[in-house]
């Protein structure tokens, strides 16, 4: 079956401009994770979504950071007034709950001029 | 917060080698689980294993946990050269992993 998919795959943006980056999880698949990995932090959580709700946003760096997810199903990641720390690769995954095993996608690469 | 770390952190083996690769972590958690990544994108989930569980087997993988010392096992037996790779551990407790840092393993043919 299909695996967990993200777009778009690169992003090249300038400092300050807002990005949206997209993930459609697994089908079926009530728990949603967004994941970073930048070379001088490693792999950061950001936020988890059960459903449509997200109970824990902890993660998140900034107030520059929101993320939504409709319909239990796509959920969105954005980023305003980008910038240069912002880059990196965000990774979505998704898990039939919690407690299991979760399925990455292949990420997103932010470059921030 | 929890915080897997890997050691050692690279390692270059010959093929048909056993690779082990070992992580600790600072808290209780629920499961510990391995990852491998390949040229830096996507993560494939390798193993995972449950806080009641002491070891666990997978193919040419098999991870130990020592819940009393907070440290986890990974060994690779017969290792080949598609086992090129970042290997990291990460620990599942509150609704999150924490990942270390990761291993390097080079297979060379």
């Amino acid at each position: 079956g299909a695996g967990v998919s993200q777009s778009p795959s690169n992003k090249v943006t300038e400092k300050g401009k807002d990005v949206e980056l997209r993930c459609d999880p697994i089908s079926g698949h009530t728990a949603l994770y967004w994941y970073r990995q930048s070379l001088g932090q490693g792999l950061e959580f950001l936020i988890y979504f059960q459903g449509n709700s997200a109970p824990d946003k902890s993660g998140l760096p900034s107030d520059r950071f929101s993320a939504e997810r409709t319909g239990g199903s796509v959920s969105t990641l954005t980023i305003q007034r980008t910038q240069q720390e912002d880059s990196a690769v965000y990774l979505c995954a998704s898990s039939p709950s919690t407690l299991y095993e979760q399925f990455f996608g292949p990420g997103t690469r932010l470059t921030v001029l | 917060s929890q915080q897997g770390e890997e050691d050692p952190q690279a390692l270059s083996i010959q093929e048909g080698e056993n690779a082990t690769m070992n992580c600790s972590y600072k808290t209780s958690i629920n499961n510990l689980q391995w990852y491998r990544q390949n040229s830096g994108r996507g993560l494939v989930h390798l193993i995972l294993i449950r806080s009641n569980e002491r070891e666990k087997h997978s193919g040419r993988l098999r991870v130990t946990l020592d819940t009393s010392k907070k440290s986890s096992s990974l060994l690779i037996t017969a290792s080949r050269a598609a086992d090129t790779a970042s290997y990291f551990c990460a620990t599942e407790g509150n609704n999150r992993l924490a990942f270390g840092k990761g291993n390097q393993v080079v297979v060379i043919p």
